[in-house]
């Protein structure tokens, strides 16, 4: 079946701009991450939306940054008034239901943001 | 606060021997323990999980091994292949699912033919 769907896959923007990263899951997972992952860096988490739980939000760097969940499903990652160091690789992942052993992440390619 | 450290950013290992690639974590809290690959210009892959309740899990060529009273987890990969050639991140998680993936920062093997 289809994996986890990010658009676009590349995005250059000017610093100051708004910026929508889009994410489709798998069919059927209730859980759905977001990461990013900046050069030389290891995977940061952002935002944890599961079923109907409100969001965990505590990796959100600053309150530019914005993610919501429409009906269970696609997930939209905001960023506005950008910043050069905002670039990154943007990851989404979505799993069955949280992360047990029957129930790993599976990440989409990611979208580059880059901001000049 | 770095819970989940690679401290080793980089390994190269000659074909057909064996990779070995360590993690260590701070949380005690942590009680799953995954291991995800990643190829260039593609998202992190699945490879391996382990439990608190166990010491080790294999699949295939790969095993991973848990030692808690030490926070230390490592991923033995043999006989190492050409197409092991990627960067591995390790990440921990709390119990009973519903919790976030805290990663490491990754380890690029390089396996040489």
């Amino acid at each position: 079946g289809a994996g986890v769907s990010q658009s676009p896959s590349n995005k250059v923007t000017e610093k100051g701009k708004d910026v929508e990263l889009r994410c489709d899951p798998i069919s059927g997972h209730t859980a759905l991450y977001w990461y990013r992952q900046s050069l030389g860096q290891g995977l940061e988490f952002l935002i944890y939306f599961q079923g109907n739980s409100a969001p965990d939000k505590s990796g959100l760097p600053s309150d530019r940054f914005s993610a919501e969940r429409t009906g269970g499903s696609v997930s939209t990652l905001t960023i506005q008034r950008t910043q050069q160091e905002d670039s990154a690789v943007y990851l989404c992942a979505s799993s069955l239901g949280g992360v047990t052993a029957n129930s790993p992440l599976h990440f989409g390619n990611g979208t580059r943001l880059t901001v000049t | 606060d770095q819970q989940v450290k690679q401290n080793s950013p980089s390994l190269s290992v000659q074909e057909g021997r064996i990779s070995i690639l360590n993690c260590d974590y701070t949380n005690s809290m942590f009680d799953y323990f995954l291991w995800y690959k990643k190829y260039p210009a593609e998202g992190p892959t699945f490879l391996i999980s382990i439990s608190s309740i166990k010491d080790k899990n294999e699949d295939g060529r790969f095993t991973v091994f848990l030692n808690k009273s030490a926070k230390h987890l490592s991923l033995h990969i043999v006989p190492s292949q050409p197409g092991d050639s990627a960067v591995y991140f390790c990440a921990a998680s709390g119990s009973f699912g519903n919790e976030k993936l805290t990663f490491g920062t990754g380890t690029r093997l390089t396996i040489i033919p």
